[in-house]
């Protein structure tokens, strides 16, 4: 399977506890990036990285969230002191830096199957 | 307001039936646009990209509208696969920004 994918599938967790999740983008993407999503919500942007570095961070990042992408292949999303008000669907994508042929858009996000957290 | 707004539905239509959905987005500065399909519980997965000259895919037809800042997702013959929820999306700087989707529920 060459597509994203994400590990773990689902997370329960208790309030206070810290979890940490996966995401290992298609092999030819540059980007990759991450989202939170909610009942009746669209995805909401979280950070994005190009190759290893992290080039932009939503105000919705709090200083308990954190993201690396240490050697520009797989991601980590760290939460600590979990809150219930962080149960969601965490999703992550990629793309390609620039457009890889002609009619594909640079913009394409893929996306991975999701963590669902759920913090109790 | 939202950047990125969509009629939340749900659309209940027939099998066969033609259906259209519609989204305005606030960023005038956004350059690309897109519709995603997301089934319950599962990833948004592309469906198209939106052309300003429009395009086309299959039973799929998508438009924009720069000048009012709208995009539309038309569906022919619908089928019940088709139901699911449809996002909306246009590029930020270097993101996506999605609406809230809209729902179809197709029904034989």
């Amino acid at each position: 399977d060459t597509g994203v994918s994400q590990d773990p599938r689902h997370k329960i967790t208790k309030r206070g506890q810290n979890v940490t999740f996966r995401c290992d983008p298609i092999s030819e993407h540059n980007r990759l990036y991450w989202y939170r999503q909610t009942l009746g919500q669209g995805p909401e942007f979280l950070t994005y990285f190009q190759n290893e570095a992290q080039l932009e961070k939503s105000r919705l990042l709090s200083d308990r969230f954190s993201a690396e992408r240490p050697k520009g292949s797989f991601s980590t999303l760290e939460i600590q002191r979990t809150e219930q008000g962080d149960s969601a669907m965490y999703l992550c994508a990629s793309s390609f830096l620039s457009p890889p042929r002609a009619g594909v858009s640079s913009y394409e996000q893929y996306f991975g199957p999701g963590t669902r957290l759920t913090v109790t | 307001r939202k950047e990125v707004e969509q009629d939340p539905g749900p659309f209940n239509v027939p099998e066969g039936a033609t259906v259209a959905f519609n989204c305005t987005y606030s960023n005038s500065a956004s350059q690309s646009f897109f519709w995603y399909r997301q089934d319950c519980r599962k990833e948004p997965k592309l469906l198209m990209s939106v052309y300003s000259s429009g395009n086309e895919d299959g039973r799929f037809t998508a438009q924009l509208n720069r000048a009012s800042q709208y995009i539309s997702l038309l569906i022919r013959d619908s089928k019940l696969s088709d139901s699911a929820t449809y996002l909306c999306v246009a590029t930020g700087y270097s993101t996506l920004t999605f609406g809230k989707g809209t729902m179809l529920l197709v029904s034989p």
